[in-house]
This record gives structure tokens, C-alpha cells and sequence, in this order.
């Protein structure tokens, strides 16, 4: 089955510093989306990817997705501590667009040292 | 938009008994899905609604388990015969199905400790 592959598994940094986690699909993807999940929390929706090699941006974060559709990465500039949490990507089983059952990687916890 | 409702917030049981968790999703969400998560792992599919029917049930998931999304509002998961292995968080979330374009809303979830 489809795998959704994500590294680092943890990170550590200093406030100030840049942070960047990569996702990676076994399978060609129609789409993907990242949620971030705070430390006791529930996964919160970030963004969602459909285009080959497609970038968009959210303040301090910029969402990759790669021109095979294969993989994607987030990258966060100058890391606040209201960033800790763990950031999963996750891409639909069924490649024909919907997303009706999402495979998530396992994640990158992001820590932040103020 | 009061979010994705789920109960209890935290369950106790015995290895052997059987429990139900409830959830509630967003009122005009037709697609519901029940993911299980343990820690330091992402959320896992085990099951998928739309509207009252239910159109994918992982593989992974034992007899053990059931869903039923009665009237296509709110649903329920039971777990019969729990193990220790059962233990996790248990998320229910909801979705509006409009092609690609459609978010998961989670709810908090309801973590199972199975003794």
C-alpha cells in the first residue's frame, strides 16, 4: 500500500532559527495536505498542494510540492516558540483525486528552545 | 461552526470489556472518518462515511470493531473484547465533499486506555 514517508522525525531549535521537515510518497500523489497537531492536541489543517511544483506561502511558511508529485516540504523562517507541534503530511490513497482516505506520515516534532 | 464533537474525552476499561466512543461532526459535513493514533505516529485510517453509509473499513481493522453513522449525523465506533493493544487516541473527523478541496476537521479525540 501507499506509504508516506517524513524526516526528521524530531527537530530542535533555537528561537530565530529556520526549521524544514520533508515529506515523501511512495506513490505519485493527486494532492497533499499538512496539518500541524500541538503538544496534547488534535491534527489542525494547514494547507492543501494540487499542482506540479507548486509554492504557496503562509507567513513564515512555505509549502513545497515537488514537479513528480511525489514529495513536498515545509520549511518555517525564523521559528517562534507558538510553532512547537508536530507537522504531518499526508496524501490520498486513491489517486484519483479524492480525498476521502488520507495517508499521514508519521510526522517531524518540532521543539523550540526560547 | 462549533467543531467536531467527540465522547468521552477519556475512557478507562478493563482488557475484555467493550466500549463506544461517540461523534459528533460538523452539522453540514456529509464524510466522516474515525482515525486511531498512537504516540509518535500519524493518525491511521480505520473507517469512512458518506452521509450514513460506509464506504471503506481499513484492513487493518479486526471484527472487533464497528461504526454505524445512523441518519448520516453523528456516529459511533465500539470496540468489543478490548485489548492492551487497543490503547490510543481515537479521532473522529469530518469534511465537506467538494472534489479535492476538502480538509479534514478533527475533533480532540478519545483516548482509550485499555488495562
Amino acid at each position: 500500500g501507499q506509504q508516506v514517508m517524513q524526516i526528521p522525525q524530531y527537530q530542535h531549535v533555537q528561537e530565530g532559527e529556520d526549521f524544514t521537515t520533508y515529506c515523501n510518497s511512495s506513490t505519485t500523489l493527486s494532492n497533499i495536505q499538512w496539518y500541524k497537531q500541538r503538544p496534547g492536541g488534535h491534527p489542525v489543517f494547514l494547507i492543501q498542494l494540487v499542482k506540479s511544483g507548486e509554492v504557496k506561502k503562509q507567513k513564515r511558511l512555505t509549502f513545497q510540492f515537488g514537479e513528480a508529485k511525489k514529495n513536498s516540504s515545509l520549511h518555517i523562517t525564523a521559528t517562534q516558540t507558538t510553532d512547537v507541534g508536530t507537522y504531518f503530511c499526508a496524501g490520498p490513497e486513491n489517486s484519483g483525486g479524492s480525498n476521502y482516505k488520507l495517508t499521514f506520515g508519521k510526522g517531524t516534532l518540532l521543539t523550540v528552545n526560547p | 461552526d462549533t467543531g467536531v464533537s467527540q465522547d468521552p474525552r477519556h475512557k478507562i476499561t478493563k482488557r475484555g470489556q467493550n466500549v463506544t466512543f461517540r461523534c459528533d461532526p460538523i452539522s453540514e459535513h456529509n464524510r466522516l472518518y474515525w482515525y486511531r493514533q498512537t504516540l509518535g505516529q500519524g493518525p491511521e485510517f480505520l473507517t469512512y462515511f458518506q452521509n450514513e453509509a460506509q464506504l471503506e473499513k481499513s484492513r487493518l481493522l479486526s471484527d472487533r470493531f464497528s461504526a454505524e453513522r445512523p441518519k448520516g449525523s453523528f456516529s459511533t465506533l465500539e470496540i468489543q473484547r478490548t485489548e492492551q493493544g487497543d490503547s490510543a487516541m481515537y479521532l473522529c473527523a469530518s469534511s465537506l465533499s467538494k472534489g479535492i478541496n476538502s480538509p479534514l476537521h478533527f475533533g480532540n479525540g478519545t483516548r482509550l486506555t485499555v488495562t
